[in-house]
This record gives structure tokens, sequence and C-alpha cells, in this order.
């Protein structure tokens, strides 16, 4: 059974930092590359970041460009979002989705963990 | 960047036809993929590729993609087919995924 499982969601004041984690199984993690995607409370879908599955490529959204580092270690099938100085619209469900081609669909997902910038 | 433009929300009677489309431009050049989530729950894909859907979604749900306009139809509507459902697809070259803003499924 594939399973994407995040953590790391926690409550931090403003201009503080976090690391999420995804820990992924059931399906071949070196093969897929990942993406982080944030829904803030009562609104839509917003990708955030992507890695390519040898992580030579990352993306990130101009909302979090310069702030957000995306990165993954193949070997312990995990993904991670370094998050610095976070602001109050960084609040929101963060998910962790894989994508197994090119141009190809988010299959898999996450729940989700929550993070909530407040002072 | 590309935009892609969701009515923010359709209501459908049981057992109607519902159908969700998602503008953009040429987005018929595209990939789009439809995504359905309900209250409290991460988002499942329904749709990929335009038209495929992934094994357990019903034949119900189906997609189209032409010019300017891709089209989610959902057939035979049921209670338990009510949520929020998103089209995105990727911009470019740049591996940047771009969602629509949502649209709110109402089963009257």
């Amino acid at each position: 059974e594939v399973q994407l499982v995040e953590s790391g969601g926690a409550l931090v004041k403003p201009g503080g930092s976090l690391r999420l984690s995804c820990a992924a199984s059931g399906f071949s993690f070196s093969s897929y590359s990942m993406n982080w995607v944030r829904q803030a409370p009562g609104k839509g879908l917003e990708w955030v970041s992507f890695i390519s599955s040898g992580s030579s490529y990352m993306y990130y959204a101009d909302s979090v460009k310069g702030r957000f580092t995306i990165s993954r270690d193949n070997a312990k099938n995990s993904l991670y979002l370094q998050m610095n100085s976070l602001r109050a619209e960084d609040t929101a469900v963060y998910y962790c989705a894989a994508r197994g081609s090119r141009y190809g669909p988010l299959g898999h997902w996450g729940q989700g963990t929550l993070v909530t910038v407040s002072s | 960047s590309y935009v892609l433009t969701l009515p923010p929300s359709v209501s459908v009677a049981p057992g109607k036809t519902a159908r969700i489309t998602c503008g953009g431009n040429n987005i018929g050049s595209k990939s789009v993929h439809w995504y359905q989530q309900k209250p409290g729950q991460a988002p499942v894909l329904v749709v990929y590729d335009n038209s495929d859907r992934p094994s357990g979604i019903p034949e119900r749900f189906s997609g189209s993609n032409s010019g300017n306009t891709a089209t989610l139809t959902i057939s035979r509507v049921e209670a338990g087919d009510e949520a929020d459902y998103y089209c995105q697809v990727w911009d470019g070259n740049i591996d940047h995924a771009v969602f629509g803003g949502g649209t709110r499924l109402t089963v009257l």
C-alpha cells in the first residue's frame, strides 16, 4: 500500500523556522519526483515546490522562493521542506505529493501537516 | 504564469450530470489532471491525462480537453460526489504545478 506521511507541522512565530518531513512507503520513492502543495484555511490548493527524483532539479513558487528549501533522501525514502522566515500567510496544511512521470498527475498524496504562523 | 479558471460552484440534482469546466490559454495542448477533495481529507486523483481514470475511480467520472477548455463530467451524480474539485497542469518546461481555484460541487 502506498503511504506518504507528513510530520513536523507546528505553531511557530513570524520569522521562525520549521522543517517538515514526508516518509514514503509502498512504492519506488527514488523513481518519483516529489512536490509540496499547501492549502490555507478555507482556500484552494497552492503548489509550493518540486524536486526531481535524483535531486538534480528543484523549483519553487514565487511566494516561497528564497525562504523554503526542498530536499530528499532516497536512501531513507524521505522528503523534506525547510521553511525559514515564516510569515502569517504561510499558515496552511502542507501536503507532500508524488509524480510518476513528466507532466503526469500527483497520484499519491499524504494526509497533510498543519503549519500555523502566529504570534 | 499560466492561469486556470474554474467556476466557484456547481449545483446538480442526484442522478443528473455535472460538468465542471477548467479554462486556460490553449489548455488543449496540455495534460489536465482532476482532483476531488472532501472536507478534512487530502485530494484524490479522479482523472489524469485529460480523460484517464485511476483504478478504483467509478466510470461515472470522465474528462475531455480541447481548445481553451477542459471538462470534468460526473454522470449519475450521487450525494457522495459532493466535494471540491481542482484541475491541474504543469506550466511549460519549468515543472511548476498550476491548480485552478477549485469548484465546490453541491448535490441538491
